[in-house]
């Protein structure tokens, strides 16, 4: 399968601060989603982005799908955002793969 | 629209026991997913159905199992049940390969 690697493993930030996660991908991919996993465990669906750029709010996500990389922006943090953040991609195999995650958290 | 909604939220069993955690897609999607994250395992693919077949399994032993059913609704079975299947079950669903999955706020499913 198509193995993901993501970057930092754990971030610290001040809120306010402005951060950058990566994510690696070893194959080609038909699907890359951005999820941010709440401290109940629900996965919360960030952005839907095989390629290109998106923006949502203070979020913004881009993958360079030809040099198998994401990026996921975050500016202006808040407290809301800590979390884990992972990314996930899917091949010809039809099944999600998901990278180990960064842990957030965002001081006040 | 209702989202992906999971069933029961908390679950207690005996090793040995049988589990059963059940799932309902987002209206229109066909496809459901299962995925465990255990406690320093990350998120592990179990389960795909699509159109009531099962599309695609992880690697996982035989005693994890499940169904898809007409209206699309989904059931995932654990069978003798072991120590180690104490995880967080994330059912997700899409409108069919290729598309955004969504996720449930999953069942927690404790062996004791």
């Amino acid at each position: 399968g198509i193995q993901v690697e993501q970057s930092p493993p754990d971030l610290i930030l001040q809120e306010g601060a402005n951060s950058t996660l990566r994510c690696n991908f070893s194959d080609s991919v038909n699907n890359l989603q951005w999820f941010h996993q709440n401290p109940w465990g629900q996965l919360i669906n960030l952005f839907y982005i095989p390629s290109g750029t998106k923006q949502n709010g203070r979020l913004s996500a881009t993958t360079v799908a030809t040099e198998r990389y994401s990026l996921l922006y975050i500016s202006s943090s808040q407290t809301t955002d800590s979390g884990v953040y992972f990314c996930a991609v899917e091949g010809d195999d039809y099944k999600l793969s998901f990278g180990a995650g960064t842990t957030v958290t965002v001081r006040a | 629209e209702a989202g992906v909604t999971q069933s029961p939220t908390h679950l207690i069993k005996t090793r040995g026991q049988q589990a059963t955690l059940r799932c309902s897609p987002i209206s229109g999607h066909t496809s459901v997913y299962w995925y465990q994250q255990a406690l320093g395992l990350g998120l592990q693919f179990l389960l795909w159905y699509d159109e009531g077949e099962e599309r695609n399994r992880g690697n996982f032993p035989p005693r994890f199992s499940g169904r898809q059913f007409p209206n699309y609704s989904s059931e995932l079975n654990v069978n003798a049940l072991e120590l180690e299947d104490s995880a967080l079950y994330l059912c997700a669903s899409s409108p069919g390969a290729g598309y955004g999955y969504t996720f449930g706020s999953g069942t927690r499913l404790t062996v004791v």
